[in-house]
Protein backbone atom coordinates (compact mmCIF):
# COMPACT_ATOMS: atom_id res chain seq x y z
CA UNK A 1 0.00 0.00 0.00
CA UNK A 2 0.89 3.58 -0.26
CA UNK A 3 3.20 4.94 2.16
CA UNK A 4 5.30 8.15 3.59
CA UNK A 5 8.71 8.04 5.41
CA UNK A 6 9.82 10.91 6.97
CA UNK A 7 13.29 11.49 8.81
CA UNK A 8 12.83 11.48 12.44
CA UNK A 9 13.27 14.39 15.05
CA UNK A 10 13.66 16.14 16.54
CA UNK A 11 15.26 18.65 14.10
CA UNK A 12 17.03 21.53 16.58
CA UNK A 13 18.42 24.63 14.61
CA UNK A 14 19.25 28.21 15.81
CA UNK A 15 17.21 31.20 14.27
CA UNK A 16 17.87 32.57 10.87
CA UNK A 17 19.62 28.58 10.26
CA UNK A 18 18.82 26.97 6.99
CA UNK A 19 15.55 23.39 7.09
CA UNK A 20 15.24 20.42 5.14
CA UNK A 21 13.02 18.24 6.28
CA UNK A 22 13.45 14.89 4.30
CA UNK A 23 10.21 13.06 2.97
CA UNK A 24 9.69 10.18 0.51
CA UNK A 25 6.84 7.97 -0.68
CA UNK A 26 5.59 4.66 -2.15
CA UNK A 27 2.60 5.07 -3.92
CA UNK A 28 0.76 3.86 -7.46
CA UNK A 29 0.85 6.17 -10.09
CA UNK A 30 1.16 9.93 -9.90
CA UNK A 31 -0.16 10.64 -5.81
CA UNK A 32 -1.00 14.47 -4.52
CA UNK A 33 1.76 15.42 -2.08
CA UNK A 34 1.12 17.83 0.84
CA UNK A 35 3.06 19.15 4.01
CA UNK A 36 0.81 19.71 6.87
CA UNK A 37 1.82 21.82 10.06
CA UNK A 38 0.45 21.23 14.12
CA UNK A 39 1.50 23.80 15.81
CA UNK A 40 1.43 22.16 19.98
CA UNK A 41 -1.82 21.71 21.06
CA UNK A 42 -3.62 22.23 17.83
CA UNK A 43 -4.59 20.52 14.76
CA UNK A 44 -3.18 20.44 11.00
CA UNK A 45 -2.56 23.02 8.91
CA UNK A 46 -1.82 22.74 5.17
CA UNK A 47 1.43 24.44 4.43
CA UNK A 48 1.65 23.73 0.82
CA UNK A 49 0.75 20.71 -1.66
CA UNK A 50 2.01 19.97 -5.18
CA UNK A 51 -0.46 17.70 -7.68
CA UNK A 52 1.74 16.66 -10.23
CA UNK A 53 5.55 15.78 -10.96
CA UNK A 54 8.14 18.80 -10.98
CA UNK A 55 6.01 20.90 -9.24
CA UNK A 56 6.86 23.05 -6.82
CA UNK A 57 4.62 23.90 -4.03
CA UNK A 58 5.18 27.43 -1.54
CA UNK A 59 3.91 29.03 1.27
CA UNK A 60 5.35 31.56 4.09
CA UNK A 61 8.54 30.31 2.71
CA UNK A 62 8.71 27.21 3.11
CA UNK A 63 9.20 24.91 -0.28
CA UNK A 64 9.09 21.51 -1.36
CA UNK A 65 9.42 20.43 -4.87
CA UNK A 66 7.56 17.33 -6.14
CA UNK A 67 10.18 14.70 -7.75
CA UNK A 68 9.30 11.58 -9.07
CA UNK A 69 12.37 9.91 -9.79
CA UNK A 70 13.14 9.74 -6.38
CA UNK A 71 10.43 9.53 -5.22
CA UNK A 72 10.99 12.28 -2.48
CA UNK A 73 8.88 15.65 -1.23
CA UNK A 74 11.29 17.35 0.33
CA UNK A 75 10.39 20.98 3.21
CA UNK A 76 12.86 23.72 3.02
CA UNK A 77 13.08 27.02 4.14
CA UNK A 78 16.20 29.33 4.12
CA UNK A 79 15.94 31.11 7.11
CA UNK A 80 13.79 29.45 9.86
CA UNK A 81 12.37 31.40 13.24
CA UNK A 82 11.43 30.51 16.25
CA UNK A 83 7.65 30.83 15.50
CA UNK A 84 7.92 27.74 13.00
CA UNK A 85 8.03 25.42 15.81
CA UNK A 86 6.04 22.49 15.64
CA UNK A 87 5.68 19.49 14.17
CA UNK A 88 5.53 18.69 10.25
CA UNK A 89 3.79 16.06 8.51
CA UNK A 90 4.59 14.84 5.54
CA UNK A 91 1.59 13.12 3.55
CA UNK A 92 0.24 11.76 0.27
CA UNK A 93 -3.01 11.08 -1.67
CA UNK A 94 -3.24 8.35 -4.03
CA UNK A 95 -5.28 9.03 -7.19
CA UNK A 96 -7.24 5.93 -7.79
CA UNK A 97 -10.08 5.01 -5.85
CA UNK A 98 -11.37 7.03 -3.12
CA UNK A 99 -9.34 10.11 -1.35
CA UNK A 100 -7.97 9.20 2.27
CA UNK A 101 -4.71 10.86 3.21
CA UNK A 102 -1.39 8.83 4.02
CA UNK A 103 0.68 10.34 6.67
CA UNK A 104 4.51 10.12 7.92
CA UNK A 105 5.03 9.97 11.48
CA UNK A 106 6.01 13.55 11.32
CA UNK A 107 9.35 15.69 12.08
CA UNK A 108 9.31 18.07 15.01
CA UNK A 109 11.16 20.99 14.64
CA UNK A 110 12.68 22.88 17.65
CA UNK A 111 14.16 26.49 16.64
CA UNK A 112 16.19 28.83 19.20
CA UNK A 113 16.74 32.06 19.26
CA UNK B 1 -16.17 32.02 6.24
CA UNK B 2 -15.68 29.45 9.61
CA UNK B 3 -13.39 26.48 8.80
CA UNK B 4 -14.15 23.18 10.36
CA UNK B 5 -15.47 22.91 13.78
CA UNK B 6 -14.97 19.87 16.30
CA UNK B 7 -17.13 19.14 19.71
CA UNK B 8 -16.40 18.54 22.15
CA UNK B 9 -12.57 20.07 22.30
CA UNK B 10 -11.84 17.51 25.28
CA UNK B 11 -13.28 14.35 26.70
CA UNK B 12 -12.63 12.04 29.23
CA UNK B 13 -14.18 8.60 29.45
CA UNK B 14 -14.02 5.61 31.17
CA UNK B 15 -13.00 1.91 29.92
CA UNK B 16 -16.36 0.07 27.88
CA UNK B 17 -18.39 3.26 27.97
CA UNK B 18 -19.67 4.94 24.38
CA UNK B 19 -18.78 8.46 23.16
CA UNK B 20 -19.77 10.77 20.12
CA UNK B 21 -17.99 13.40 18.23
CA UNK B 22 -19.12 15.78 16.14
CA UNK B 23 -18.24 17.99 13.34
CA UNK B 24 -19.14 20.54 10.60
CA UNK B 25 -17.14 20.73 7.92
CA UNK B 26 -15.92 23.94 5.71
CA UNK B 27 -18.86 26.00 4.07
CA UNK B 28 -19.04 24.18 0.48
CA UNK B 29 -17.90 21.17 1.35
CA UNK B 30 -19.49 17.56 1.28
CA UNK B 31 -16.51 15.30 2.09
CA UNK B 32 -15.85 14.58 5.48
CA UNK B 33 -12.70 12.34 6.77
CA UNK B 34 -12.18 10.99 10.34
CA UNK B 35 -8.28 10.01 11.22
CA UNK B 36 -7.29 8.90 14.82
CA UNK B 37 -3.91 10.73 15.94
CA UNK B 38 -2.36 8.48 18.92
CA UNK B 39 0.80 10.47 20.67
CA UNK B 40 3.82 11.24 19.02
CA UNK B 41 2.44 9.78 16.00
CA UNK B 42 0.75 11.14 12.34
CA UNK B 43 -3.13 10.99 11.61
CA UNK B 44 -4.44 7.29 10.51
CA UNK B 45 -7.70 7.58 8.35
CA UNK B 46 -10.40 5.95 10.01
CA UNK B 47 -13.28 6.51 7.23
CA UNK B 48 -14.80 9.18 4.71
CA UNK B 49 -18.39 10.19 4.41
CA UNK B 50 -20.01 11.56 1.29
CA UNK B 51 -23.71 12.10 0.62
CA UNK B 52 -24.34 10.15 3.87
CA UNK B 53 -22.41 7.25 2.85
CA UNK B 54 -19.37 5.31 4.16
CA UNK B 55 -17.19 5.69 0.97
CA UNK B 56 -14.11 4.28 2.56
CA UNK B 57 -12.59 2.69 5.45
CA UNK B 58 -9.17 2.41 7.24
CA UNK B 59 -8.10 -0.17 9.19
CA UNK B 60 -10.51 0.07 12.57
CA UNK B 61 -12.72 -2.45 13.90
CA UNK B 62 -16.51 -2.14 14.13
CA UNK B 63 -16.69 0.03 17.46
CA UNK B 64 -16.18 2.50 15.30
CA UNK B 65 -19.00 3.92 13.53
CA UNK B 66 -20.32 7.31 11.79
CA UNK B 67 -22.74 8.94 10.36
CA UNK B 68 -23.32 12.33 7.87
CA UNK B 69 -26.12 13.71 7.59
CA UNK B 70 -27.82 16.06 4.60
CA UNK B 71 -26.53 19.21 5.69
CA UNK B 72 -22.78 17.29 5.26
CA UNK B 73 -22.20 17.67 9.50
CA UNK B 74 -21.22 14.19 10.94
CA UNK B 75 -21.00 12.17 13.63
CA UNK B 76 -17.59 9.41 15.30
CA UNK B 77 -19.11 7.35 17.59
CA UNK B 78 -16.78 4.85 19.46
CA UNK B 79 -18.56 1.92 21.29
CA UNK B 80 -16.75 -0.28 24.44
CA UNK B 81 -13.76 1.92 24.66
CA UNK B 82 -10.39 0.66 25.42
CA UNK B 83 -7.67 2.10 27.14
CA UNK B 84 -5.59 2.59 23.48
CA UNK B 85 -8.66 4.60 22.15
CA UNK B 86 -6.98 7.75 23.93
CA UNK B 87 -6.02 9.50 20.72
CA UNK B 88 -6.74 13.35 19.16
CA UNK B 89 -9.35 12.64 16.62
CA UNK B 90 -9.44 15.17 13.42
CA UNK B 91 -11.95 15.89 11.21
CA UNK B 92 -11.07 16.73 7.55
CA UNK B 93 -13.67 18.13 5.18
CA UNK B 94 -13.25 18.44 1.54
CA UNK B 95 -14.89 20.18 -2.19
CA UNK B 96 -15.25 16.69 -3.35
CA UNK B 97 -13.17 13.86 -4.02
CA UNK B 98 -10.68 14.89 -6.93
CA UNK B 99 -7.15 13.68 -6.20
CA UNK B 100 -6.10 17.29 -5.85
CA UNK B 101 -8.47 18.32 -3.46
CA UNK B 102 -7.01 19.81 -0.05
CA UNK B 103 -8.65 18.14 3.19
CA UNK B 104 -9.01 20.94 5.72
CA UNK B 105 -8.68 20.06 8.93
CA UNK B 106 -10.81 20.94 12.07
CA UNK B 107 -8.81 21.60 15.98
CA UNK B 108 -9.70 18.17 16.93
CA UNK B 109 -11.10 16.23 20.18
CA UNK B 110 -8.80 14.94 22.41
CA UNK B 111 -10.36 11.82 23.83
CA UNK B 112 -8.67 10.32 27.05
CA UNK B 113 -10.00 6.70 28.07
CA UNK B 114 -9.40 5.84 31.81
Amino acid sequence: GDSVTQMEGPVTLSEEAFLTINCTYTATGYPSLFWYVQYPGEGLQLLLKATKADDKGSNKGFEATYRKETTSFHLEKGSVQVSDSAVYFCALKGNTGFQKLVFGTGTRLLVSP
Amino acid sequence: DAGVTQSPTHLIKTRGQQVTLRCSPKSGHDTVSWYQQALGQGPQFIFQYYEEEERQRGNFPDRFSGHQYPNYSSELNVNALLLGDSALYLCASSPGDSPTDTQYFGPGTRLTVL
